[in-house]
């Protein structure tokens, strides 16, 4: 099983629609989690973390469900220029040197 | 703006060959990565390296060594290229913290081998 799951997709919305995406982890000792935005040949950029308690960023909501251990990515009011993949990010220790664990990435794109 | 800068975009080159990527960041981080990207894998970590002149192997590490001999500059070398080793290759950077800090790429460098 690998250490971070993602549906690969493609997701493909319409203009508007609301989407969201999951993302499993296999350590139950992982510290900190984040989504990360990745344009078509881009390098990949921080989108935002996820906290415990959940937070928001404009129309992103990140969720983090311990006890079933997955993290939430949900976007509301899609626009097309949210087309991208979504990384989901794990860091299994308490150090920033920590091996970090990425996603293989979950395909979005909005249509008009 | 933080800067990590990857010194080709694209690269071919033959079978055995030693190949170097070099990388190199202007925010004084300590922290630097080489991670290897290829579709249906994500990111996988090949080396970090907290330090100058520290490294520790990521994932993926055979096949590759790297040099950290300054703090701004950390280079990924491929002793003898092979074809399996064609991939997009990403430099990055953070500050090393308790906790996580942002990681910040590199624009990349497609290499290929042939």
């Amino acid at each position: 099983r690998k250490e971070v799951e993602q549906d690969p997709g493609p997701f493909n919305v319409p203009e508007g629609a609301t989407v969201a995406f999951n993302c499993t982890y296999s350590n139950s000792a992982s510290q900190s989690f984040f989504w990360y935005r990745q344009d078509c040949r881009k390098e990949p950029k921080l989108l935002m973390s996820v906290y415990s308690s959940g937070n928001e960023d404009g129309r992103f909501t990140a969720q983090l469900n311990r006890a079933s251990q997955y993290i939430s990515l949900l976007i509301r009011d899609s626009k097309l220029s949210d087309s991208a993949t979504y990384l989901c990010v794990v860091n299994p220790g308490y150090s920033s040197a920590s091996k970090i664990i990425f996603g293989s990435g979950t395909r979005l794109s909005i249509r008009p | 703006d933080v800067k990590v800068t990857q010194s080709s975009r694209y690269l071919v080159k033959r079978t055995g060959e030693k190949v170097f990527l070099e990388c190199v960041q202007d925010m004084d981080h300590e922290n630097m990565f080489w991670y290897r990207q290829d579709p249906g894998l994500g990111l996988r970590l090949i080396y970090f390296s907290y330090d100058v002149k520290m490294k520790e192997k990521g994932d993926i590490p055979e096949g590759y060594s790297v040099s950290r001999e300054k703090k701004e500059r950390f280079s990924l070398i491929l002793e003898s290229a092979s074809t399996n080793q064609t991939s997009m290759y990403l430099c990055a950077s953070s500050y090393l913290g308790t906790g996580y800090t942002e990681a910040f790429f590199g624009q990349g460098t497609r290499l290929t081998v042939v």
